[in-house]
């Protein structure tokens, strides 16, 4: 069975730092890997996608690692703001899809 | 732009009281899911449609039920509820084929008394 883990469970960093969030999954076979950012009372919303076949993916200060073989993903978020602050979640795809508990990230101004 | 539509948004519920989930999308996707998140627990699937006239279980489908009513709307049914599912329900979709991205409502937060 699928697992995902993600830690830290929460992380607090001024404004302005560069940071990494770790997300590892057991089953290395995958179809993808999806970032997700939920706020308090929201739903997920998607980051960015990172095909079993590809290494990296960017979308502005974001930029998420897959290393497959080792079952490991990480997303680096640049020069953080307060409004990054929230839960982030990775979720493996594997034909149904396998979430991690997230890492709540507060970023102070 | 209204991507995944839930309602109710909030609901109260007493033990054995039977209730329906509304979901719908209007991006033209083919799947849909039904997820429930808790505490510590992260997301879990209960049910999924991968296209139009098909639905099947996923790792938590006890206690529920699903209706693909057309493309657009995946309901859920919970037939006499229990504290146990005191949650809340996400529903999304996406395209279909390996390598779409899933796209989230807003949620409906359950409190079953």
């Amino acid at each position: 069975k699928q697992e995902v883990t993600q830690i830290p469970a929460a992380l607090s960093v001024p404004e302005g730092e560069n940071l990494v969030l770790n997300c590892s999954f057991t089953d290395s076979a995958i179809y993808n890997l999806q970032w997700f950012r939920q706020d308090p009372g929201k739903g997920l919303t998607s980051l960015l996608l990172i095909q079993s076949s590809q290494r990296e993916q960017t979308s502005g200060r974001l930029n998420a690692s897959l290393d497959k073989s080792s079952g490991r993903s990480t997303l680096y978020i640049a020069a953080s703001q307060p409004g990054d602050s929230a839960t982030y979640l990775c979720a493996v795809d594997a034909g149904k899809s396998t979430f991690g508990d997230g890492t709540t990230l507060t970023v102070k101004p | 732009n209204a991507g995944v539509t839930q309602t109710p948004k909030f609901q109260v519920l007493k033990t054995g009281q039977s209730m329906t989930l509304q979901c719908a999308q209007d991006m033209n996707h083919n799947s849909m899911y039904w997820y429930r998140q808790d505490p510590g627990m992260g997301l879990r699937l209960i049910y999924y449609s991968a296209s139009e006239g098909t639905t099947d279980k996923g790792e938590v489908p006890n206690g529920y039920n699903v209706s693909r009513l057309n493309k657009r709307e995946f309901s859920l049914r919970l037939e006499s509820a229990a504290p146990s599912q005191t949650s809340v329900y996400f529903c999304a979709s996406k395209l279909g084929g390996a390598n779409q991205p899933q796209h989230f409502g807003d949620g409906t937060r359950l409190s079953i008394l």
